[in-house]
């Protein structure tokens, strides 16, 4: 099976832009998860999505969103984005999500905010 | 935040030494897990163990789960140079409802295996 994949990979925005990054899960998967990964703050939970609904969301402002579309591929946006929001985006995939199951990880994206 | 706190920050060692790493949490988990990461890649999933398990292996790598003591350790033996990384270890939070797709993760320990 072909793993989680995760587009762009690389990509460098100014302040106040905006910015969609793109994952596709595992075939079959169909709960996808999002991660901000960056030096201070380390890895954190952004949201997580299932059959096009969001089910669990982390501790960040509203202007990260995100959407799953029935595919099970999701998007996540960042409206009006700051130069903390420099990081790296991962993406990780389940069957359904629970707590039993391993989550597999994109590459990630990589974010520059100048 | 993070839940998990991970020592050392740093280890480096030779090849064909043993590693070890350990993490520490603090709430009631389901599971706990061990993750690699390449130089800011992805994160590559090595063991996941549960919270009734005490031990687990997977060729090289052992893992230990103490709940009362709401800890862990990944050992890594007869290390190689390839085996340098990032771990990272990753709880479920067993919260009262269900945590869906939310892993927490330590800040981790860098591992450099010298050849």
């Amino acid at each position: 099976k072909a793993g989680v994949t995760q587009t762009p990979r690389y990509l460098i925005k100014t302040r106040g832009q905006q910015v969609t990054l793109s994952c596709s899960p595992i075939s079959g998967h169909r709960s996808v998860s999002w991660y901000q990964q960056t030096p201070g703050q380390g890895l954190q939970f952004l949201f997580e999505y299932f059959s096009e609904t969001q089910r669990n969301k982390g501790n960040f402002p509203g202007r990260f969103s995100g959407r799953q579309f029935s595919n099970s591929r999701s998007e996540m946006n960042v409206s009006t984005l700051e130069l903390g929001d420099s990081a790296l985006y991962l993406c990780a995939s389940s069957l359904m999500g629970t707590s039993q199951e391993t989550q597999y990880f994109g590459p990630g994206t990589r974010l520059l905010v100048l | 935040s993070q839940q998990g706190e991970e020592d050392p920050q740093a280890l480096s060692i030779q090849e064909g030494e043993n590693a070890t790493m350990n993490c520490s949490y603090k709430t009631s988990i389901n599971n706990l897990q061990w993750y690699r990461q390449n130089s800011g890649r992805g994160l590559v999933h090595l063991i996941l163990i549960r919270s009734n398990e005490r031990e687990k292996h997977s060729g090289r790598l052992r893992v230990t789960l103490d709940t009362s003591k709401k800890s862990s350790s990944l050992l890594i033996t007869a290390s190689r140079a390839a085996d340098t990384a990032s771990y990272f270890c990753a709880t479920d939070e067993r919260a009262g409802g269900t945590s869906y797709g939310k892993l927490t993760f330590g800040q981790g320990t860098i591992l450099t295996v010298h050849p």
